[in-house]
This record gives structure tokens, sequence and C-alpha cells, in this order.
């Protein structure tokens, strides 16, 4: 398996432009989290999916932001409008569900994104 | 609620000195508790993991952590610090609900 495959891996972008951030989780996951990652705040969980179907969103920092799962291989993180505060590194992990063994999540190498 | 707390934002050690990454955590739960490792500009990979079955935990390039629930702890050692070890190091706290907590991270640097 080629792993959690998250594109593109770098994006700039202007102020005021619509981003939209993508994933392919691990076949066979059916748990799929989006994550992102500053200095000042460190990793915040931004939302999960279960079985395709949101479970907890609250981490979404507002309304801008969006994320949707149409099926089993694939999920994207859209921020509409974006701005300079949304710089961050977005990772996208996936994993197995839960059997008593915690499996652990399995990260994507990231989208570092650039607002200016 | 749960929570983790690194206790160490940086550490230093010399090459081939033994390595300990300090982790507390506070859990209602049975917790399961995780290691991850991120190299500069790379994504965060799994070290090694505590699920409720041996206390000493065994990972990969030669790290290990043991989980004491008396101190509520989960430290993370190594013999002997290799340079490739140079990392951040993250802590994280697990329950019942999917939910990962991740500690603030400790930055390794490893002098030669």
């Amino acid at each position: 398996d080629a792993g959690v495959i998250q594109s593109p891996r770098h994006e700039v972008t202007e102020m005021g432009q619509e981003v939209t951030l993508r994933c392919k989780p691990i076949s066979g996951h059916d748990y799929l989290f989006w994550y992102r990652q500053t200095m000042m705040r460190g990793l915040e969980l931004l939302i999960y999916f279960n079985n395709n179907v949101p479970i907890d969103d609250s981490g979404m920092p507002e309304d801008r932001f969006s994320a949707k799962m149409p099926n089993a291989s694939f999920s994207t993180l859209k921020i509409q409008p974006s701005e300079p505060r949304d710089s961050a590194v977005y990772f996208c992990a996936s994993s197995l569900a839960w059997t008593g063994g915690g499996y652990g999540y399995t990260f994507g190498s990231g989208t570092r994104l650039t607002v200016v | 609620a749960q929570s983790v707390t690194q206790l160490d934002s940086h550490v230093s050690v010399s090459e081939g000195t033994p390595v300990l990454l300090r982790c507390n955590y506070s859990s209602s739960y049975s917790p399961s508790l995780f290691w991850y490792v991120q190299h500069p500009n790379k994504g965060l990979q799994l070290l090694l993991k505590y699920t409720s079955a041996a206390t000493l935990v065994k990972g990969i390039n030669g790290f290990e952590a043991e989980f004491k629930k008396s101190e509520t702890s989960f430290h993370l050692t190594k013999p002997s610090a290799h340079m490739s070890d140079a990392a951040e190091y993250f802590c994280v706290v697990s329950d019942q609900t999917y939910k990962y907590i991740f500690g603030t991270g400790t930055r390794l640097k490893v002098l030669a």
C-alpha cells in the first residue's frame, strides 16, 4: 500500500481564493482525520470521519472551512475564502476500526499551505 | 478529560548517549498511548504504542517506552542516540473515541 496520499504537497495562494486539499486514505481504513499544524497551536484536530460520515467537526475553525468524504477512498478539505492566518501544514490520517488493540493512525506527508 | 504533557520542549544529547523524552498523561479511562516522530518537513511516523498489553513497549529504531500507571507516565527512551534521531517527538493519548490528544512536542537535538 502506498500509504495515505495527500495533494498537493505545497500550495501558495492569494488571500480570498478558494483552496482545496485532497486526501486518499489507506484502503480498508474506515476512519479519516484532518489535522492542522502550526508553530503557535501545534497539532489540532479539525474533523474526523467514520465510514465516510463526519463524526466530529468541532475543531473546524470557521464556516470558511468545510470537509467532505464522498467515498471511502477520497476526502477533501476546502477553505473559502482563504486568509493568511490559514497558513499551516494540513495533515490527513487514516486508521482501522478500534478492536481494542489501538492500531494508531497513519499520517500523510501533509500539505503546506501559504496564503499571501 | 484527557490530557498529555511533554515535560521538555527541547532535549539535547550527544551521539552515542542515552535519550529520555518525558511524557505524563491524564485519562479517565484506560488509555492508549503512542509516540510519534516527525522529521523536518515530513509527516508523522508511529514509533510505538501501548494498548494495555505489556507495559514495556518496543518500537522502531531502537526506541522503547514504559507505561507506569502509578506515575501516569509514558517516557520514551533509547540507549544510544544516533544523528538520524534528531527530530520532533510527540506523545499522544487516546480514549475510546478515536480522538488523539497530542502533546506539544519535544525537539531532540543530537550533537556530534
